[in-house]
């Protein structure tokens, strides 16, 4: 149980055009779904935190308007890069808690690469 | 702010071997966790093992246990038996009480020889 998955796994554009990640909670039910970047070599760094059907909250110095966050369901959080540039290019990970609310466990999906050319 | 520090880069290990990977941590909350996730070559982050502040006893699974200094705020991972299947990245992580964020460290490049 707790399975996440991402698509796409692996993703080229172009610069300046705008893609758009898909994390979902496959076999339970997440209210809260967390976005990290990974840069090679290096840790996860927390983007975003997103609850079900409310605006996400982002971290200090991660622009809002460049990477908009939707969480429609309690499956599905997506994660839109706008007007990407070659910086953006990077490994982004979703995560997402499980119910009940006192578990705190985040179970992680399998990560989607990003290259911007 | 809480901070998570893993002074070893990169560790190696023969296999069957035993192998320690560091972990520090910076908090004044009395209320937290702590973990051990590992992110193979695939990339998915897996958790290892996890440590609840107020228990004083160090979390153990199977292989994998801990040494949990909570004064020293120091927090350890034990492999026994290493397997080449353990090679990996591992990230120690940090959360307070009341919180859903994870604070991760750089992490620790383990590499397990045959």
């Amino acid at each position: 149980g707790a399975v996440v998955s991402q698509h796409p796994s692996w993703v080229i554009c172009k610069s300046g055009t705008s893609v758009k990640i898909e994390c979902r909670s496959l076999d339970f039910q997440a209210t809260t779904m967390f976005w990290y970047r990974q840069f090679p070599k290096q840790s996860l760094m927390l983007m975003a935190t997103s609850n079900e059907g409310s605006k996400a909250t982002y971290e200090q110095g991660v622009e809002k308007d460049k990477f908009l966050i939707n969480h429609a369901s309690l499956t599905l959080s997506t994660l839109t890069v706008t007007s990407a540039h070659p910086e953006d290019s990077s490994f982004y990970i979703c995560s997402a808690r499980d119910r009940p609310l006192l578990t705190y466990e985040q179970y992680f999906g399998p990560g989607t690469r990003l290259t911007v050319t | 702010a809480q901070t998570v520090t893993q002074s070893q880069p990169e560790m190696s290990v023969q296999e069957a071997e035993t192998v320690t990977l560091s972990c520090t941590y910076d908090t004044s909350e009395s209320d937290y966790y702590l973990f051990w996730y590992k992110q193979p070559p695939s990339r998915q982050m897996i958790l290892v093992i996890r440590q609840e502040a107020y228990k004083q006893q160090n979390a153990t699974e199977n292989r994998f246990s801990v040494n949990f200094q909570k004064a020293a705020k120091s927090f350890s991972l034990k492999i026994s038996d290493s397997q080449l299947g353990d090679a990996a990245m591992y990230f120690c992580a940090y959360r307070r009480g009341g919180s859903e964020k994870l604070v991760f460290g750089k992490g620790t490049k383990l590499t397990v020889n045959p």
